[in-house]
């Protein structure tokens, strides 16, 4: 069975500072990999997946991820955080059609 | 827009009941997902259906029985709702290998 692993429980920080969330799986074969994100009281969403090709995606609201297979990481970037991404952050990874789930990041961006 | 909905945004049942979760999906999805959320914990995969009255265990099936008999509906079933199924619950659907889509979910409290 797969694991997957986030780095941090709780980030803090200002709005314009830059984000980078942690994500590695154990997984050795071939993987899809996504972000989902959950704003307060809203339900889970998309931000970005990884299904192959270039190892750099983009998401929504200039999101962007990077699958380094090697490190078997799938890390989330921003480069200027607003107030309204403040949000809880789950990194996914799925080998067929199941998917299993980080524990996820709570992101409080500070105005 | 694909929509997937959810019976009831809350509920709130005494330990014992028998307590049906329901969630249908309009986009014709062949396979369907129930998870609970718990903090810290992410997302656990509780049953999934990959077809009409197919069925397999997730990683957290006990206390939990599931029925799909038709597409576009999936349920989820406590047959005897205790304390420590107090929880938010979580319906997907995707497509075969690709993105899940979520409901809003359901947060159960279990009395």
């Amino acid at each position: 069975a797969q694991s997957v692993s986030q780095h941090n429980h709780h980030v803090i920080l200002s709005e314009a500072a830059s984000l980078e969330l942690g994500c590695n799986y154990s997984y050795g074969g071939t993987v899809n990999l996504f972000w989902y994100v959950q704003y307060p009281g809203q339900h889970l969403q998309l931000l970005l997946k990884y299904f192959s090709g270039d190892p750099l995606v983009k998401g929504i609201k200039g999101f962007e991820a990077e699958f380094i297979k090697s490190k078997f990481s799938f890390n989330l970037r921003k480069p200027s955080v607003q107030w309204s991404d403040t949000a809880e952050y789950f990194c996914a990874v799925s080998n067929d059609y199941k998917l299993s789930f980080g524990a996820g990041t709570t992101v409080t961006v500070r105005a | 827009d694909v929509k997937v909905t959810q019976s009831s945004r809350y509920l709130v049942k005494r330990t014992g009941e028998k307590v049906f979760l329901e969630c249908v999906q309009d986009m014709d999805h062949e396979n369907m997902f129930w998870y609970r959320q718990d903090p810290g914990l992410g997302l656990r995969l509780i049953y999934f259906s990959y077809d009409v009255k197919m069925k397999e265990k997730g990683d957290i099936p006990e206390g939990y029985s599931v029925s799909r008999e038709k597409k576009e509906r999936f349920s989820l079933i406590l047959e005897s709702a205790s304390t420590n199924q107090t929880s938010m619950y979580l319906c997907a659907s995707s497509s075969y290998g690709d993105t899940q889509y979520f409901g809003p979910g359901t947060r159960l409290t279990v009395l």
